[in-house]
């Protein structure tokens, strides 16, 4: 494993229902992120996680956002009940953590999401 | 509330030329600063990481600047290539935070 993978990469739903996805950090990592890219704007941050703890979460995360990472290994960002303005590119992120303050973080490709 | 604003949106320049890409951020209180590339309809790929201690990065052709005191950091790309056109995004990683703020982007065109 050379890089984050992201599963799946594409994602056409209507909208009410619901999605999962999937992000599989660099192995020895115990930081994870995600984030959100709408169209010509930069990623935003939704949430993170250290090992299992999920110790940070943006208020761009509504109750209908729920993101887990059991074990510390791989983590699932779902999304209930979508509506169209969920349509975005959401990003996978992960991180060693090192001696400095804050390490380089790599991305993964990205799940496109597409609710009509 | 820390904000990055990245000029130009967008750049298109012939090959060969070295050009200058800016991103400027609001508060000074940084860990580091991250300049990325993304290209069209995939993730973001770190070019270089500049430490809050540090005023330049160097990878090949790619020269990044910081000067926190001003909020001002530069990408510097020598000698451009059609194979560096893409979208660079900066990113922010300000103190007490476990995020990266990122700006909007500069979408650069090298035209063969």
């Amino acid at each position: 494993d050379t890089g984050v993978s992201q599963n799946p990469r594409h994602k056409i739903t209507k909208r009410g229902q619901n999605v999962t996805f999937r992000c599989d950090p660099i192995s020895e990592h115990n930081r994870l992120y995600w984030y959100r890219q709408t169209l010509g704007q930069g990623p935003e941050f939704l949430t993170y996680f250290q090992n299992e703890a999920q110790l940070e979460k943006s208020r761009l995360l509504s109750d209908r956002f729920s993101a887990e990472r059991p074990k510390g290994s791989f983590s699932t960002l779902e999304i209930q009940r979508t509506e169209q303005g969920d349509s975005a590119m959401y990003l996978c992120a992960s991180s060693a953590q090192g001696p400095l303050p804050q390490e380089t973080q790599y991305f993964g490709p990205g799940t496109r999401l597409l609710v009509l | 509330k820390q904000e990055v604003t990245q000029i130009p949106a967008a750049l298109s320049v012939p090959e060969g030329e070295n050009l200058v890409l800016n991103c400027s951020f609001t508060d000074s209180a940084i860990y580091n600063l991250q300049w990325f590339r993304q290209d069209p309809g995939k993730g973001l790929t770190s070019l270089l990481l500049i430490q809050s201690s540090q005023r330049e990065q160097t990878s090949g052709r790619l020269n990044a600047s910081l000067d926190k005191s001003s909020g001002r950091s530069t990408l510097y790309i020598a000698a451009s290539q059609p194979g560096d056109s893409a979208t660079y995004l900066c990113g922010v990683w300000e103190q007490g935070a476990q995020k990266l703020v990122f700006g909007q982007g500069t979408r650069l065109t090298i035209n063969p």
